[in-house]
């Protein structure tokens, strides 16, 4: 089946620095989806993307929707604690309705 | 407005048993979708009802199966559990099924088969 490709798959940072990560597919998708999750919670959605080429900003959070529609990134600027998580890129192909394919997710730990 | 609920949210079965795992949407929603999510597999595509009407299928055996209910409720049902079946259970509800749809997800159930 399809596989998302997502790297890296930990990072661990400073406090202020940048971020970024991102997922590659040998398939194309149609949707970009980026997700945040927090042990014991269901994955929150942080950004959606539509079209290839597409740059999206959410507060710190920027991503991408590659040319290709093979891959995205995401970037978080300037970290803070609280952005300690695992993150998930996921896709969705044509006629896949509401399904997602998931990356194997980047935790991300930030040192105060 | 309330959000996706999961019920229960732990669960501890033996093998060979079968469990029923419930999902309601947020209000309006009418498509549910449902993932398995594991340490080594990560998460995987189960299934997605969309007005009580299976719209797609993830690869999993026949023992996992689902429905969905006139109030779009959602059930999930694994029957002879085995030890791999262990898994955080992700249930995700979206308005309709179209592909702008933001998907929203539950809290999860999370099952320990013994």
């Amino acid at each position: 089946g399809q596989q998302l490709n997502q790297s890296p798959q930990s990072m661990f940072i400073q406090e202020g620095e940048d971020v970024s990560m991102n997922c590659t597919s040998s398939s194309i998708f149609n949707t970009w989806l980026w997700y945040k999750q927090d042990p014991g919670e269901g994955p929150v959605l942080l950004i959606a993307l539509y079209k290839a080429g597409e740059l999206t900003s959410n507060g710190r959070l920027t991503a991408q929707f590659g040319i290709t529609r093979k891959d995205s990134f995401l970037n978080i600027s300037a970290s803070i604690p609280s952005d300690v998580g695992i993150y998930f890129c996921a896709g969705r192909g044509n006629n896949a309705g509401n399904m997602l394919t998931f990356g194997g997710g980047t935790r991300l730990m930030v040192k105060p | 407005k309330a959000g996706v609920t999961q019920t229960p949210r732990y669960l501890i079965k033996t093998r060979g048993q079968q469990v029923t795992l419930s999902c309601s949407p947020i209000s309006g929603h009418r498509s549910v979708s449902w993932y398995q999510q594991t340490p080594g597999q990560g998460l995987q595509f189960l299934f997605e009802y969309f007005s009580e009407t299976q719209r797609n299928k993830g690869n999993f055996p026949g023992r996992f199966s689902g429905r969905q209910f006139s109030n779009s409720r959602s059930e999930m049902n694994v029957s002879t559990l085995e030890l791999g079946d262990s898994a955080l259970y992700l249930c995700a509800s979206s308005l309709a099924a179209l592909s702008t749809d933001t998907q929203y997800f539950g809290p999860g159930t999370r099952l320990t088969v013994l």
